[in-house]
């Protein structure tokens, strides 16, 4: 089975400008969680998305949003971007059921997004 | 609100001797339990979850154990190999949070040949 991957795996983007990056998940999985990761703050949820419908949201302004397609890929946009989200952004998949083993997270590779 | 603690924050440890790493969390109500390793600059890797009704998982030479009561986790990595040195993450999912793995900020695993 093919793992979770990312797209773009880096990007270099400018102070207010926009981005989009784009998750899928492991063949069958339904859930899909974003995670930032940073030197100083480590990794912080960002949201989680399972059949189209966020379930959980961590601590972070509105400029960061997401979404999830019927096909359970997902994309995060984050606007405006300011020189602290630099960081690497990292989504996992899990089946999303309800047993603890459903929920064993899988990580693509990352993103590592530059801002200037 | 989940807090995750790592102790050590860094290791270094020869070739052959055994790892003992540390995990400590503050709400016992969790769902699962997992621990990844993550190499310089890349994602994570998922060796072993732990759900919230075992009290141990082992795979090869890594065996990690839980204590919901004390909210400890060990894991213990036999024979240690240069292979093995990475960053060690735990991480917990706690009943009330769909999907939200807490992390804590990891263990530096270095071992010297």
């Amino acid at each position: 089975k093919a793992g979770v991957t990312q797209t773009p795996r880096y990007l270099i983007k400018t102070r207010g400008q926009q981005v989009t990056l784009s998750c899928s998940p492991i063949s069958g999985h339904r859930s899909v969680s974003w995670y930032q990761q940073t030197p100083g703050q480590g990794l912080q949820f960002l949201f989680e998305y399972f059949s189209e419908t966020q379930r959980n949201k961590g601590n972070f302004p509105g400029r960061f949003s997401g979404r999830q397609f019927s096909n359970s890929r997902s994309e995060m946009n984050v606007s405006t971007l300011e020189l602290g989200d630099s960081a690497l952004y990292l989504c996992a998949s899990s089946l999303g059921g309800p047993s603890g083993k459903d929920n064993e997270q899988f990580f693509g590779p990352g993103t590592r997004l530059t801002v200037l | 609100k989940q807090e995750v603690t790592q102790i050590p924050a860094a290791l270094s440890v020869p070739e052959g001797e055994n790892l003992v790493l540390n995990c400590s969390f503050t709400d016992s109500a969790i769902y699962n339990l997992q621990w990844f390793r993550q190499d310089p600059g890349k994602g994570l890797t998922s060796l072993l979850l732990i759900q919230s009704s075992q009290r141990e998982q082992t795979s090869g030479r890594l065996n990690a154990s839980l204590d919901k009561s004390s909210g400890r986790s060990t894991l213990y990595i036999a024979a240690s190999q240069p292979g093995d040195s990475a960053t060690y993450l735990c991480a917990v999912m706690t009943t009330d949070s769909w999907g939200k793995l807490q992390f804590g900020a990891g263990t530096q695993v270095v071992v010297t040949p």
